[in-house]
Formats: structure tokens, sequence, C-alpha cells
């Protein structure tokens, strides 16, 4: 079956700008992720939904950041006023929350931004 | 909050021979222990992960190990071959932030023939 998409693949911006970045999670799937990749790091937890449960914003590195999840279903990660700093892979990821137990979280290909 | 540290950051091997990656963690309460492989304009997919109840998983030519008491877990890949060439990463639950998982900061294999 179809797994996890995100749009764009790439997206190159100007300094200042604001960007959304657009998640697909598989069918189904009531969990949804939100990471950070930068160049040669691991991933860093961004954010978190669940069901229609308020959702875990631990991670946000700033107020610049925010996400939403329309529906229980797609998910948008918006950064306002982007800095270079926030150049990285920014990837989705989705699971089948019935228990913590079966949280097997499935990743999409990721969107590379690039501040200029 | 729990913190993983993965061991080597880039790993040579020649093609045939075992490779073993080494992570510690931190918070004695975390509980899943996923290994994910990603290749070079790709997510990452999972290929193995273990849980808190048992100690070791194998699965084909890939192995995990965890050892509580020490706080940490090995992924061992035997009969190497070129296509397991990729960055691989482990990662641990953090019991007090929900689901999120926490990464290392991962290992480059490369397999030579």
């Amino acid at each position: 079956g179809a797994g996890v998409s995100q749009s764009p693949s790439n997206k190159v911006t100007e300094k200042g700008k604001d960007v959304e970045l657009r998640c697909d999670p598989i069918s189904g799937h009531t969990a949804l992720y939100w990471y950070r990749q930068s160049l040669g790091q691991g991933l860093e937890f961004l954010i978190y939904f669940q069901g229609n449960s308020a959702p875990d914003k631990s991670g946000l590195p700033s107020d610049r950041f925010s996400a939403e999840r329309t529906g229980g279903s797609v998910s948008t990660l918006t950064i306002q006023r982007t800095q270079q700093e926030d150049s990285a892979v920014y990837l989705c990821a989705s699971s089948l929350l019935v228990s913590s137990s079966t949280d097997t979280q499935y990743f999409g290909p990721g969107t590379r931004l690039t501040v200029l | 909050g729990e913190n993983v540290e993965q061991h080597p950051s880039t790993l040579s091997v020649q093609e045939g021979d075992s490779a073993v990656i080494k992570c510690t963690y931190s918070d004695s309460a975390s509980n899943y222990f996923p290994w994910y492989k990603q290749e070079l304009g790709k997510g990452p997919q999972l290929i193995i992960d273990i849980r808190s109840n048992v100690g070791e998983k194998k699965d084909q030519r890939i192995a995990v190990t965890l050892n509580k008491t020490a706080k940490h877990f090995s992924l061992h890949i035997t009969e190497t071959q070129p296509e397991d060439s990729a960055v691989y990463f482990c990662a641990a639950r953090d019991p007090w932030g929900g689901t999120a998982l926490i990464f290392g900061k991962g290992t480059t294999l490369s397999v030579s023939s």
C-alpha cells in the first residue's frame, strides 16, 4: 500500500520567508510525527499528533515553528521568518498507535529545506 | 530526558564480513529500541526492533541484542553485502515523551566488494 508521502521534496527559500511543508500519513494511522535531520546529525523530534488529543509540541525549537493536522490525516509544518539554521531535511512519520507496544513509526522521504 | 549515543560514526567492511554498531541510552525506563536504515535521498526504514522484555532478536542476517543492566544495545549484520551500505540509526523511546523516539547520530556503513 501507499506509504507516507511528503511534499515538496525540495524547497529553496530566502531568509525571512515563510514555508509550509506537507505530510500525508499512511491511511488509518492515528499518530503523526515530525522530525528534523540536520547534515550529519540524527533525527530531532519536533512535534507529535495523536488522534484528537492536544499535540506534543515539546520538540519545537522556537515559536517560528508550528504544525497542524486537519481531520486527523494530513499535516502541515509551517516555519515563519526562516533562518539559515533552519536548513535541514524535515521528516514525517506515522504509526498505527493501537498501544505503546505497537508504535512502529514509518517515515516519509522527507523535504529538503534550504534557506539562502 | 533520554539521551542516545551511537558508535562508530563510520564503519567500513569487506563484503562477507560482519558489522557491529553499538548504542547506549541513559534512561533505564526506556522500553523500545528500533534500528533504522537510511539510504541516500530516502527516509529511514525500520529494519529491526527490540523491546525491553527480550535480550535478543534475529531476522535473517540482522540481529539486535539488548543489555538492560548496562543500558546498551547493538546491531549485528552478518555476511554483509554492498547493498547494506547506508546510514544506520538506533533509537530509544523516551518514556516521558509519549511515543517520541530519541535517535543516535547515525553510523555510515560502507561495504566494499
